[in-house]
């Protein structure tokens, strides 16, 4: 089955520091994302990749970099944490473009103090 | 406005009963639609998907579409407590994972 590991499972930072949410997958699959999980929103996406050194915006990106340095590495950064970024985060991969399906790493629960 | 919109917002059923929960779009270019279940601290994990007008059935879960509608359900025979979870509607325009919307969830609680 299809494997996508996020760390660390839990963070708290403080307001205005940087943040690092690693993600790394063993599925061999092109497509990475990152989401956001607020109580009502379900899942919003933040950015995602297609390929190594590229990534792309979705529909949530301000105040979040993202970085792809490999295939199996997907990185999401806050430079400058809010309180509003206090989330659960979680990345995803799936195959190349088709009526595909999304596996979701266990989430990141980040406490922005 | 959400494109994706869920009902009930929670929904709590006994042991072996039926649960049926409901997904609207409002978009009608959505082709493709999943169900999607996520337990308490893991990630969701998809559970079924629907892209033909008509049901599905995989084992005790049964989705619905109706594209002419917009509407496409999802309904858990012989409900166990294990199936208390988040489950979430999502729905895309074409191919390309990027292009999945998530609808905001039905929290299902399983009595014993």
């Amino acid at each position: 089955e299809a494997a996508v590991t996020q760390s660390p499972r839990s963070k708290v930072a403080v307001t205005g520091g940087k943040v690092t949410l690693s993600c790394h997958q063993t599925n061999n699959h092109d497509y990475m994302y990152w989401y956001r999980q607020d109580t009502g929103h379900g899942l919003r996406l933040i950015h995602y990749s297609y390929v190594a050194d590229s990534t792309e915006k979705g529909d949530i990106p301000d105040g979040y970099k993202a970085s792809r340095p490999s295939q199996e590495n997907f990185s999401l950064i806050l430079e400058l944490a809010s309180l509003s970024q206090t989330a659960v985060y979680f990345c995803a991969s799936s195959a190349p473009p088709g009526a595909e399906t999304l596996y979701f790493g266990s989430g990141t629960r980040l406490t922005v103090l | 406005q959400q494109k994706v919109q869920q009902s009930p917002e929670s929904l709590s059923v006994p042991e072996g009963g039926m649960a049926s929960l409901n997904c609207t779009s409002s978009d009608r270019n959505f082709q493709y639609f999943w169900w999607y279940r996520q337990h308490s601290g893991e990630g969701p994990k998809a559970l079924m998907s629907i892209f033909s007008d008509g049901d599905k059935k995989e084992g005790r879960f049964t989705a619905h579409l109706n594209k002419a509608s917009l509407h496409v359900s999802l309904h858990i025979r012989d409900s166990q407590p294990s199936d208390s979870a988040l489950y979430f509607c999502a729905a895309s325009v074409g191919t390309g994972g990027y292009k999945v919307v998530f609808g905001s969830g039905t929290r299902l609680l399983v009595s014993p």
